[in-house]
């Protein structure tokens, strides 16, 4: 099985500015998240899609937002840039909680840099 | 809500020596925990992952777990490490799925020759 995939792996972004980054899950599964992970604070959970549907939300402003399509690819998109927001964005993917599935499945990320 | 601490930010070791990374948590409900890996320029590996029953749980790479729930405990083990090992490594413990996870602030394990 493939694993999870991040789009795109490099990203230089200037202040103000938006961004859209993607991420394809292993096949079958529908729960993706994602992180922001930073030197100085670790990694911080963003948010949860699970069928389409965010379930879970960490404590980001609203410019921070995702969605995920019928076929589990999940999107995040920042607005607005902030030099602050430079960070690597790690999407996870990991089955549904029903099965025997729960650890989560880690894309390779994606690093922004805003200027 | 859950929280993690890794006690040690780094470890120095020396190849063949054995290994220790030390993990709490605190949450008021049952938990699952994990520890993942994290090589250079890469995303996170699950090494091992505690979710019911024996307590003492067997990873990739020869590494093991004890789940210890008195003390709120899950440590990291490994009886012989190799240069290879050198990496950061996190525990992570969620509460009702896998979704949402919460991270402890990682251990750069550094294996010397």
């Amino acid at each position: 099985k493939a694993g999870v995939t991040q789009t795109p792996r490099y990203l230089i972004k200037t202040r103000g500015q938006q961004v859209t980054l993607s991420c394809s899950p292993i096949s079958g599964h529908r729960s993706v998240s994602w992180y922001q992970q930073t030197p100085g604070q670790g990694l911080q959970f963003l948010f949860e899609y699970f069928s389409e549907t965010q379930r879970n939300k960490g404590n980001f402003p609203g410019r921070f937002s995702g969605r995920q399509f019928s076929n589990s690819r999940s999107e995040m998109n920042v607005s607005t840039l902030e030099l602050g927001d430079s960070a690597l964005y790690l999407c996870a993917s990991s089955l549904d909680a029903g099965t025997s599935g729960y650890e989560q499945y880690f894309g390779p990320g994606t690093r922004l840099t805003v200027t | 809500a859950q929280s993690v601490t890794q006690l040690d930010s780094q470890v120095p070791v020396f190849e063949e020596a054995p290994v220790e990374l030390r993990c709490n948590y605190s949450s008021s409900v049952s938990v699952y925990l994990f520890w993942y890996v994290q090589y250079p320029n890469q995303g996170l590996q699950l090494l091992l992952k505690y979710l019911s029953g024996s307590t003492l749980v067997k990873g990739i790479n020869g590494f093991e777990a004890e789940f210890n729930k008195s003390q709120t405990s899950f440590h990291l083990r490994k009886p012989s490490v190799h240069i290879s090992d050198t990496a950061e490594y996190f525990c992570a413990v969620s509460e009702d799925n896998a979704g949402k996870s919460t991270f402890g602030d990682g251990t750069t394990l550094t294996v010397k020759p």
